[in-house]
């Protein structure tokens, strides 16, 4: 049974750090990209960033590229989201996906529940 | 950036009924594109992949269509456990994960 598990959310200042861990398992966690997508209360998904099943390729949204990085440990099986210089606009669910192929360009056939990031003063 | 469209944002049907939700991309998509079911405090759910085909364990109510930049997702006859949101998303161009903005199906 695929399982994935977010983790490292919490209430942080603007212009703070948070790293997201999603632990997987369940599946051959190298041979699958994975994806951070985030909603804001009430609103919509968001793609955030991906990253290829091998990690050498990775993908991020405008409004978070230069702040945030993904990476992976196939060897502990988990996923990373390092956030810095958080703004209020942050604040939302993020929940780690697995890619249903290791290209990034693939549908998100598993979800985590997600992890609560605030931004807030 | 592509940029995905939904429409309605809101669809209001009854229980037995049809109904039809429409996705369209900003420039073609392929039949890159995958179609989500939400409900309230639940993560999403895949339904739909390449345009057309069901996930695995999905209905065959639910069904998919289009190509290029017009996609249509149907729920033939809604059931009680099939109000939610649901939301499109294309995986063909950069950025790789691009979602519209979701439609509401709720109970007419």
């Amino acid at each position: 049974e695929v399982q994935l598990l977010e983790s490292g959310g919490g209430l942080v200042q603007p212009g703070g750090s948070l790293r997201l861990s999603c632990a997987a398992s369940g599946f051959n966690f190298n041979d699958y990209a994975m994806t951070w997508v985030r909603q804001a209360p009430g609103k919509g998904l968001e793609w955030v960033s991906s990253i290829s099943g091998g990690g050498a390729s990775t993908y991020y949204t405008d409004s978070v590229k230069g702040r945030f990085t993904i990476s992976r440990d196939n060897s502990k099986n988990t996923l990373y989201l390092q956030m810095n210089s958080l703004r209020g606009e942050d604040t939302a669910v993020y929940s780690c996906a697995k890619g249903s192929e290791g290209s990034a360009y693939s549908p998100l056939d598993y979800w985590g529940q997600g992890t609560l990031v605030t931004v807030s003063s | 950036e592509i940029v995905m469209t939904q429409s309605p944002v809101t669809l209001s049907v009854s229980p037995g009924e049809r109904a039809t939700l429409s996705c369209r991309a900003s420039q073609s998509v392929s039949s890159s594109l995958g179609w989500y079911q939400q409900k309230p405090g639940q993560a999403p759910r895949l339904l739909i992949y390449g345009a057309s085909t069901r996930a695995t364990g999905i209905p065959p109510r639910f069904s998919g269509s289009g190509s290029g930049t017009e996609f249509t997702l149907t729920i033939s006859s809604l059931q009680s456990e099939d109000f939610a949101v649901y939301y499109c998303q294309q995986y063909n161009n950069w950025p790789p994960g691009t979602f519209g903005q979701g439609t509401k199906v709720e109970i007419k």
